[in-house]
């Protein structure tokens, strides 16, 4: 079993429509969880971070964490085209001494 | 200008070769981190360094080789390169600071290529 498990897409909405990107982990002493966006040939970015149980929203985002589940996703809502991208989501389980990384979703966003 | 730097960004070279590639941040972050990424298999690390004086193999440490010689600059090294090297290779930084969660900011990344 994958450390951090994401599937893989690619994930496909039309633009104005809510996108949502799932994430499962296996470390359940994990504490910080992350989602990284990466475009094409780029390096990736931090978009959110979560560290309690509930949500966090950053205007068109929201993450979402579940640590009894160990399920993390984000939502993007008014998905643009702008927005196609490797969604990738880190989840850091050694108290700051590595974060492991999905190998990505990857999203399209048609106009 | 760049927080996070890497040199070069795009490098074809033989098996066989030595490769340094180089890595300088101005964030004044005391870690940094090599993640190789490769086609459906995410980002992996290679070598970290939480300071100057402390670095540490990740999972793939094989092949490379590290050398931290400042806090800002942080080198990674394929003395012999092989094929399957052929990858984007990408330099990290985070602050050690508890508070920032090691919340991870990447340099542009570079393309080797092993022939």
């Amino acid at each position: 079993q994958k450390e951090v498990e994401q599937n893989s897409g690619p994930l496909s909405v039309p633009e104005g429509a809510i996108a949502s990107l799932n994430c499962t982990y296996s470390d359940r002493v994990s504490q910080s969880f992350f989602w990284y966006r990466q475009y094409s040939g780029k390096s990736p970015e931090l978009i959110m971070s979560i560290y309690s149980n509930g949500d966090k929203e950053d205007g068109r985002f929201t993450a979402q964490l579940n640590k009894a589940s160990q399920y993390v996703s984000l939502l993007i809502r008014d998905s643009q085209p702008s927005d196609s991208a490797t969604y990738l989501c880190a989840v850091d389980n050694t108290g700051g001494f590595k974060t492991i990384f999905g190998a990505g979703t990857r999203l399209f966003v048609k106009a | 200008d760049a927080d996070v730097t890497q040199t070069p960004r795009n490098r074809i070279t033989k098996t066989g070769k030595r490769i340094m590639l180089e890595c300088s941040q101005t964030k004044g972050h005391d870690r940094m981190y090599w993640y190789r990424q490769d086609p459906g298999l995410g980002l992996r690390l290679i070598y970290y360094s939480f300071d100057v004086k402390d670095i540490n193999k990740g999972e793939i440490s094989d092949g490379y080789s590290v050398s931290r010689q400042a806090q800002a600059k942080f080198s990674l090294s394929l003395e012999s390169a092989i094929p399957n090297q052929t990858a984007l290779y990408f330099c990290a930084t985070s602050d050690k600071d508890p508070s920032s969660y090691n919340e991870q900011f990447f340099g542009p990344g570079t393309r080797l290529t092993v022939l």
